[in-house]
């Protein structure tokens, strides 16, 4: 069972096109990262967002933790071709261990 | 650059073998996580180290075994190795382990189980 459910799994855009990941669950986190991964290379957080309805801007990037605590999105502007790679949240219930989501594969063309 | 590297990058072995991983954390980090992350999939959680001691398991058998040196840098051991254990492995440090932490990972061991 996956806890953490990613929509859409693959996402083909051009450049300058705005897009959106989510990140579902129906389990509550105490808090939520977003991580970044291109081929070859392990992920790489982003960002941390920890409180209900939480905003955070990274330039292009903004990150929203769900009221609930339970969903997350990733909405990006213009997107860029660098943008292109694995996009993983992940979650973490109090002291237990990080669970990654499933995974949106982006692919941003010039 | 995280300072967290692997050992080996590539790695091809045959079902029914039996395969080591290696890590080395990051300076100052004493934990050290293990994910399986299948082609195009979010990582799955193996196990965790802290101070030399399992801290937490995910749903993997007993085949995958682990262990923690004195100084941080860990081990993962596969036995009888099957088709399905084909994946990029990865490794990640951090301070304490808890799950709210920033996990830095390293770039992964690539198994192929033929």
């Amino acid at each position: 069972t996956q806890l953490l459910e990613q929509s859409p799994q693959f996402l083909s855009i051009q450049e300058g096109e705005n897009l959106t990941v989510y990140c579902n669950s129906s389990s509550v986190f105490s808090s939520l990262q977003w991580y970044r991964q291109e081929p070859g290379e392990g992920p790489v957080l982003l960002v941390t967002v920890v409180t209900g309805g939480e905003v955070k801007k990274l330039k292009r990037l903004t990150f929203q933790f769900g009221d609930a605590r339970k969903d997350s999105s990733l909405h990006i502007t213009a997107a860029q071709p660098g943008d292109t790679g694995l996009y993983l949240c992940a979650g973490a219930r109090n002291t237990d261990k990080l669970i990654f989501g499933t995974g949106t594969r982006l692919q941003v063309f010039p | 650059e995280t300072g967290v590297t692997q050992s080996p990058t590539h790695l091809i072995k045959t079902r029914g073998q039996q395969v080591t991983l290696r890590c080395s954390s990051q300076s100052g980090h004493n934990t050290v996580s293990w994910y399986q992350q299948a082609l195009g999939q979010g990582p799955q959680f193996i196990f965790q180290y802290y101070r030399e001691e399992e801290n937490g398991r995910g749903n993997f058998p007993p085949r995958f075994s682990g262990l923690q040196f004195p100084n941080y840098s860990s081990e993962l051991n596969v036995n009888a190795l099957e088709l399905d254990d084909s994946a990029l492995y990865l490794c990640a440090s951090s301070l304490t382990g808890r799950g709210n932490e920033k996990l830095f990972f390293g770039s992964g061991t690539q198994l192929s189980v033929l």
